[in-house]
């Protein structure tokens, strides 16, 4: 079945780091990609999302880029603050109706 | 708008109790979707609606979870006689459609502790 693998945490950089959080998916159609993000006590908001192989998905100063001949979705930063701080995760969504998600990967930035 | 609201945001039960978890999606949108965020086990898709059926019900833990939804809105789920291990973030999400171009956004959530 479709699977997700993210980057285990925690990431501990320090502020105007440069930051990647390394996903990679498994599976069977051709599916959407998403990058959701979780703020200390709040809920899970979209950070970003790609539809199709080479699309690059962008928001706040972050980065993916699909890749189907890696089956990646790595999320990039140039230059991470403290309030990036959280929980970002990796999910795929295919001809099926719910999204597939990685673990978690808990960041941490340090002034 | 309105983005998608929850309610309670925090629950605490004792075992045995039934609790019911009530979500509000984004108006005009048909899909609505549980999911559980429970520690070391990640999130885990309970199931969804499209208007007011369920089409797969195969994410629900065991006979005691329930799900319902009205009118092409508001859902609830309902927990029967809660055990321990039902203590967990209850999400629910809310799109436009099931496609995989689809997004779901996400409510707060409701913190359910079964003591």
């Amino acid at each position: 079945g479709d699977s997700v693998t993210q980057m285990e945490g925690p990431v501990t950089l320090s502020e105007e780091a440069f930051l990647t959080i390394n996903c990679t998916y498994t599976a069977t159609g051709y599916p959407s990609l998403f990058w959701y993000v979780q703020y200390p006590g709040e809920g899970l908001q979209l950070l970003l999302k790609a539809t199709k192989a080479d699309d690059k998905g962008s928001n706040k100063g972050f980065e993916a880029t699909y890749r189907k001949e890696t089956t990646s979705f790595h999320l990039e930063k140039g230059s991470v603050q403290v309030s990036d701080s959280a929980v970002y995760f990796c999910a795929l969504k295919d001809s099926n109706y719910q999204l597939i998600w990685g673990a978690g990967t808990k960041l941490i930035i340090k002034p | 708008g309105a983005g998608v609201s929850q309610s309670p945001s925090n629950k605490v039960t004792e075992k045995g109790k039934d609790v019911e978890l009530r979500c509000d999606p984004i108006s005009g949108h048909t899909a609505l979707y549980w999911y559980r965020q429970s520690l070391g086990q990640g999130l885990e898709f309970l199931i969804y609606f499209q208007g007011n059926s369920a089409p797969d019900k195969s994410g629900l833990p065991s006979d005691r979870f329930s799900a319902e939804r009205t009118g092409g809105s508001v859902s609830t789920l309902t927990i029967q006689r809660t055990q321990q291990e039902d203590s967990a973030v209850y999400l629910c999400a809310s799109s436009l459609g099931v496609s995989a171009t689809d997004t779901q956004y996400f409510g707060p959530g409701t913190r359910l502790t079964v003591l």
